[in-house]
């Protein structure tokens, strides 16, 4: 079956680092996606990963290996606007559709 | 950018009605979707096409129907709307063909309440 794991809530401080992990199982694999959501929101999208290693893109980074299932989303230099739930998705090869993890809530402190 | 527009952002219907949700996208995108989103249970597809007047279920598809007669458009039915259809509804777009890495686009949501 397809199953998509995520920690439900993480707790950061402004100015922090932090790390939001996903791992995945799938029969069939063609990338991973990141998305931010804010509350009362549409998701928007964060990022891409279809080969294993790190994608920078500003403050934000996320990593891929197909090996073990795993990506993670690396936040830098946390600010309060960056408090929201982020959703990992997989694209299923031969698929157009996405199976979404949960999200996780992140709360960024003062 | 890509614009993807629901038509109402809230809405309040009352059981046994049929409600049409509409969502246009201005991108020239093959790959429609509608979703519902509850607490705890995530983003959860209901009803997807790739090119109009094609549509294919999701994991939820009972209790809704789909129509895609232009390519720009994709409109949600609930035939007999109910209690447990209320939810927030999300409509996204995406470009290209089968196994693509194009990312969804979302609009920006409808919160539907049934009474």
């Amino acid at each position: 079956g397809q199953n998509i794991d995520q920690p439900t809530e993480m707790t950061a401080t402004e100015g922090a680092i932090v790390q939001i992990n996903c791992t995945y199982q799938t029969s069939g694999f063609n990338g991973l996606f990141w998305y931010q959501q804010h509350a009362g929101e549409a998701p928007t999208f964060l990022s891409y990963n279809v080969l294993d290693g790190l994608e920078e893109k500003g403050r934000f980074s996320s990593f891929l290996s197909r090996s073990k299932g795993y990506s993670y989303l690396l936040l830098k230099e946390l600010q309060m606007k960056d408090s929201a739930s982020y959703l990992c998705a997989t694209m299923l090869d031969g698929n157009r559709k996405l199976i979404w993890g949960l999200g996780t809530s992140l709360a960024v402190n003062p | 950018d890509v614009k993807v527009t629901q038509s109402s952002r809230y809405l309040v219907k009352r059981t046994g009605e049929k409600v049409f949700l509409e969502c246009v996208q201005d991108m020239d995108h093959e790959n429609m979707f509608w979703y519902r989103q509850d607490p705890g249970l995530g983003l959860r597809l209901i009803y997807f096409s790739y090119d109009v007047k094609m549509k294919e279920k999701g994991d939820i598809p009972e209790g809704y129907s789909v129509s895609r007669e232009k390519k720009e458009r994709f409109s949600l039915i609930l035939e007999s709307a109910s209690t447990n259809q209320t939810s927030m509804y999300l409509c996204a777009s995406s470009q290209g063909g089968l196994g693509g890495n194009q990312p969804q686009h979302f609009g920006d949501g409808t919160r539907l309440s049934i009474l």
